[in-house]
């Protein structure tokens, strides 16, 4: 089936430096992919909306200056955090919809990336 | 009211039971929904996707949709401790949308 991979998956930073995670889709093209935070024990929030070739839109709430997304290609988005501080620590997912499906309209998950900032 | 609502629960049942887990929405938009199944550290996994109106029974899984209720199930049968989780019931609108989730059901499956 349709696989979603994200890396790294977990990753150790240190206050004030910047980390980029990779979501790739493996066997299918995705012209969009969605970027969602999770707290402990919480549900997805979607943080931005990335499109292959144009700017992403960010939810409300979101600083886009220090969420960087590039969808460059059409199965790869990059989430950069910049100047990373402790607060920024979470589970990080992406996802992507697999519109040549018969079903078309399945969204599909990365395995995630746990950031901590120390 | 938030647009998905769900009961995080969390919610423990012998092994063998049947569980039932449901989700209420208020947007009559929403077109396509989904059950994630997700562990914990990890990221969802897919389970069951319904569009409109309908059930969908896969292997131990039943998904229904009540668009008139605007209300979502999903039933596991012979529940295993493997089911143990967090079940997600997310749905979207048509186009290019993303997804709405509830608040995600913690379940336990004891044996």
């Amino acid at each position: 089936g349709a696989v979603v991979s994200q890396h790294p998956s977990r990753v150790i930073c240190k206050s004030g430096t910047s980390v980029k995670i990779e979501c790739r889709s493996l066997d299918f093209q995705a012209t969009t992919m969605f970027w969602y935070r999770q707290f402990p024990k919480k549900s997805l929030m979607l943080m931005a909306t990335s499109n292959e070739g144009s700017k992403a839109t960010y939810e409300q709430g979101v600083e886009k200056d220090k969420f960087l997304i590039n969808h460059a290609s059409l199965t790869l988005s990059t989430l950069t955090v910049t100047s990373a501080h402790p607060e920024d620590s979470s589970f990080y997912i992406c996802s992507a919809r697999d519109q040549a499906r018969a079903s078309g309209n399945t969204i599909y998950f990365g395995e995630g990336s746990w950031l901590t900032v120390v | 009211q938030k647009e998905v609502e769900q009961d995080p629960g969390p919610l423990s049942v012998p092994e063998g039971a049947i569980v039932s887990l449901n989700c209420t929405y208020s947007n009559s938009a929403f077109q396509y929904f989904m059950w994630y199944r997700q562990y914990s550290r990890k990221g969802p996994e897919l389970l069951m996707y319904t569009y409109s109106s309908g059930n969908k029974e896969d292997g131990r899984f039943t998904a229904q949709v009540d668009k008139s209720s605007k209300y979502i199930s999903l039933f596991i049968r012979d529940s295993q401790p493997s089911d143990s989780a967090t079940y997600l019931c997310a749905m979207r609108r048509t186009g290019n949308t993303p997804l709405v989730f509830g608040k995600g059901t913690r379940l336990s499956v004891i044996a």
